[in-house]
Formats: structure tokens, sequence, C-alpha cells
């Protein structure tokens, strides 16, 4: 899997949009990029998933950069209940999880 | 439910003692992995199988964690003589090939 680097912490105002960044330089070609978020006390839960194209769901929008070297997780308005700690995977075979970006939401 | 299930969610050992876990995945699921995490880290990867074939083993697992996945269905996780460094959450998860992954809730492994 490829490696990640993401910020330790970020923090966004109610209602407001926050961007998450991934650096993941050393991705192959047919690794997906995966985000998956997960609440205190909780186990990890899929947010969003693509390989080359940006990609919208529900919950988020994910902008993949045309080298594909990093990604963006978009939330459009952040709510209270999206604080959580957000990781980005480059996925293949067995997931391997980073140290994630823990996300504050300030009212 | 039709989730990721795990038993038991808490159990609390004394140092020495085995203990084993079992993870339930969606029942389509082909993979199913095997992640440990403690206070303030991420999930860290132990072993994923692929049907009843375990196909990846983490380099950190000590031989006392053995995982087993014997009909392709449901996965124990056992670790033998358990330490205090063993007290973690283990979570289990299963996907479609290497498609989205669903968590279980996990075990909390306590030991004194």
């Amino acid at each position: 899997d490829a490696k990640t680097t993401q910020p330790n912490s970020m923090e966004s105002n109610e209602e407001e949009p926050v961007h998450l960044p991934c650096n993941h330089s050393t991705i192959s070609g047919t690794d997906y990029i995966h985000w998956y978020r997960q609440l205190p006390s909780q186990g990890p839960e899929y947010v969003i998933h693509g390989l080359t194209s940006n990609v919208n769901n529900r919950m988020a929008s994910l902008a993949i950069a045309e080298d594909r070297k990093s990604s963006t997780l978009i939330l459009h308005r952040a709510t209270l209940r999206d604080a959580a700690v957000y990781y980005c995977i480059g996925a293949r075979s067995g997931m391997r999880f980073g140290a994630g970006t823990r996300l504050t939401v300030k009212p | 439910d039709t989730g990721v299930s795990q038993n038991p969610r808490h159990k609390i050992t004394k140092r020495g003692q085995n203990v084993t876990f079992r993870c339930d995945p969606i029942s389509e699921h082909n993979r199913l992995y095997w992640y440990r995490q403690t206070l303030g880290q991420g999930p860290e990867f132990l072993t994923y199988f692929q049907n009843e074939a375990q196909l990846e083993k983490s380099r950190l697992l000590s031989d006392r964690f053995s995982a087993e996945r014997p009909k392709g269905s449901f996965s124990t996780l056992e670790i033998q003589r358990t330490e205090q460094g063993d007290s973690a959450m283990y979570l289990c998860a299963s996907s479609l090939g290497s498609g989205v992954a669903f968590f279980g809730q996990g075990t909390r492994l306590t030991v004194v």
C-alpha cells in the first residue's frame, strides 16, 4: 500500500467547507484512494474512494490530483458531527492506516 | 443487523492467559481484516484473509498472535500468554475484494 502523509490536526467552523489534504506520492496506478473517518469510541467508517476522477457522494467530495500523488477530501458544510479523525489510504491489498487528521469543528 | 459483528465487546484478562476474539463479517464479503488500535493512534494492520487464505501478516505481529478463518466466513484472533502491552481495541473489517471496508465496533482488551 502507498505511504500517505496527512496533517495531524485541522480546525473548522461549523457550516464552513473543510479541505483535508493527503499526500500519497508512492501510490501505484492501480491503488484506489480511500478515505475513512473514525468518530470517538467507534470503528472507522467509509467516507469516499476514487481512482483517477473526482468523486462525489452524499457525505463528501474527493478531488484527486492529475498525477495522483495527492488528494483532498472536501466536506462542503462541516457540522459538529463531522468532528473525527480522517484517514486517507492508498489501498490495494491489506489496508494500512496512518495517524490521520483530527478534525475539530467549532460552533 | 447485517454489519460486521465482533464478540466479545469487552474482555478483561490476567497477564499470561490466552484470549480469543471472534469476527463475523458481512456475509458476501470475501476479505477480512484484523487491526489493533491503541489510544491516540490509527488502526495498526495485523493480518488479512481472502476467503480462508491468510494472505498477509504484519511483521510486527509476534508469534503469540494467530488468526484463522477456517471456512472463509467468520474469523478468530487468538492471543496467547497475554501481556499488558496487548491491551488495545481489536478491530475487524470486511470487504468485497479491494472495495469499501466495513468495520465492526471492536473488542476492547484489558490485560491486568
